[in-house]
């Protein structure tokens, strides 16, 4: 079964720490892999998205990795910021002929950044 | 250039009622996709719409419907509503070249099944 499980479920950090999400994914066959950021009330923003031959990402303060091999992707919040906080969602793509594919989505893990 | 707009923002409707919701892409997207996102199931691929055609379907049931116009704004239909559907419709845009084209979401429409 396609799953996609994310930890920790929801984390609060300080302002200006760095903090790690993690990722776990069974899904085949694989096409990419997004982390998205959604603030409260609002639709998600695309951070980062990767491919199979990818390792690492970047997008500002924010540094994706993925594993192929065991599975795994997490994404590395540098300095953080007030405006961080928000729900952090991970998305495969199992394949398919198009954009989407077959999406398969987490349940997110909620940063709360505090002063 | 305008983001995903998303009509209306807001709607509340009674059980048996069917709903439209619109969503109108960034210009020159050519690709909508449909999401439901609810507190316990997260995030949903609903559907996906490229010039006008279905491209890829998740695991909703026929209730659940959508179409593309030619401009490529596209409306999700939901018939005999039932107190589940209760959830934001997010709509996304995106290009359409490539599988690792970025996806712009709207704001989303909050939907309230009574």
């Amino acid at each position: 079964k396609n799953q996609v499980e994310q930890s920790p479920q929801s984390l609060i950090i300080l302002e200006g720490k760095n903090c790690t999400l993690q990722c776990n994914y069974t899904v085949s066959p694989f096409s990419n892999l997004r982390w998205y950021k959604q603030d409260t009330g609002r639709g998600p923003v695309s951070l980062t998205i990767m491919t199979f031959s990818e390792n690492t990402k970047s997008n500002g303060r924010y540094t994706a990795t993925l594993d192929a091999d065991t599975k795994q992707s997490s994404l590395h919040i540098t300095a953080s910021q007030l405006s961080d906080s928000a729900s952090y969602i991970c998305v495969v793509s199992a394949g398919g002929s198009s954009n989407t594919g077959k999406l398969i989505f987490g349940q997110g893990t909620t940063l709360q950044v505090k002063p | 250039k305008a983001g995903v707009t998303q009509t209306p923002r807001y709607l509340i409707k009674t059980r048996g009622q069917q709903v439209t919701l619109s969503c109108s892409p960034i210009s020159g997207h050519r690709s909508v996709s449909w999401y439901q996102q609810t507190p316990g199931q997260g995030l949903q691929f609903l559907f996906e719409y490229f010039s006008e055609t279905q491209r890829n379907k998740g695991n909703f049931p026929g209730r659940f419907s959508g179409r593309q116009f030619s401009n490529s704004r596209s409306e999700m239909n939901v018939s005999t509503l039932e107190l589940g559907d209760s959830a934001l419709y997010l709509c996304a845009s995106n290009i359409g070249q490539g599988r690792t084209d970025t996806q712009y979401f709207g704001p989303g429409t909050r939907l309230t099944v009574l």
